[in-house]
């Protein structure tokens, strides 16, 4: 089975630009995680899906950032407008109540640089 | 709140030594998992082990093992015999079953440098 697809891998943009990040779970998970990886804060979940309904969205930064996932098979990270401070890696990562509990499957990543 | 402590930055070390990394963690609740990911120099995230609260049996996996102590609140890995292909940055992790509480609390990570 394929495991988390995140695209692109590499994202270069200006500041003040429209960012979308991408997110294809694993088949048949419910659950899916953005995170943000930084020098500064480290890993920290910026939201998270059940049944493509967002559970707790309480890490977002703020209102540049939005989540949407409109179906199972598909998520997106918007970041409008994007600043240099947004500049990180962001990760994608999904996980099902049917198989082991609580293990998370993490995508390769989105390394973003607003510049 | 829950809190995971990897107090060791960067280890180095040279081949086919054996080393531990140190994981500490806090949690009020009484059922928790806690995890160990592997990001090597690619960037990805990788799953290695979850172990949950009520399970205290140590675990081995091939020169990997890992050692539970909840009263220490401990969650230390080996890597015995190291090889240059083990260096990457090592995460502990944490979540509470409890609710919908399932959030991963990580470590600031452990960046393990094995030297040829």
């Amino acid at each position: 089975d394929a495991g988390v697809i995140q695209s692109p891998r590499h994202e270069v943009t200006e500041m003040g630009q429209e960012v979308t990040l991408r997110c294809k779970p694993i088949s048949g998970h419910d659950y899916l995680f953005w995170y943000r990886q930084t020098m500064m804060r480290g890993l920290e979940l910026l939201i998270y899906f059940n049944n493509n309904v967002p559970i707790d969205d309480s890490g977002m930064p703020e209102d540049r950032f939005s989540a949407k996932m409109p179906n199972a098979s598909f998520s997106t990270l918007k970041i409008q407008p994007s600043e240099p401070r947004d500049s990180a890696v962001y990760f994608c990562a999904s996980s099902s109540l049917r198989g082991p509990k609580n293990i998370q499957y993490f995508g390769a990543g989105t390394r973003l640089s607003v510049l | 709140a829950q809190k995971v402590t990897q107090a060791q930055t960067e280890i180095s070390v040279v081949e086919k030594e054996d080393v531990t990394l140190d994981c500490v963690y806090e949690t009020r609740d009484t059922t928790y998992y806690l995890f160990w990911y592997k990001q090597p120099p690619s960037g990805e995230l990788v799953f290695l082990i979850r172990r949950n609260s009520f399970d205290e049996q140590n675990e081995i996996s091939g020169r990997y093992s890992w050692n539970f102590q909840k009263s220490t609140s401990s969650f230390n890995f080996t890597i015995t015999a190291s090889q240059v292909v083990d260096s990457a940055v090592y995460f502990c992790a944490l979540t509470s079953s409890m609710g919908s509480a399932r959030q991963l609390t990580f470590g600031s990570g452990t960046q393990l440098t094995v030297l040829p």
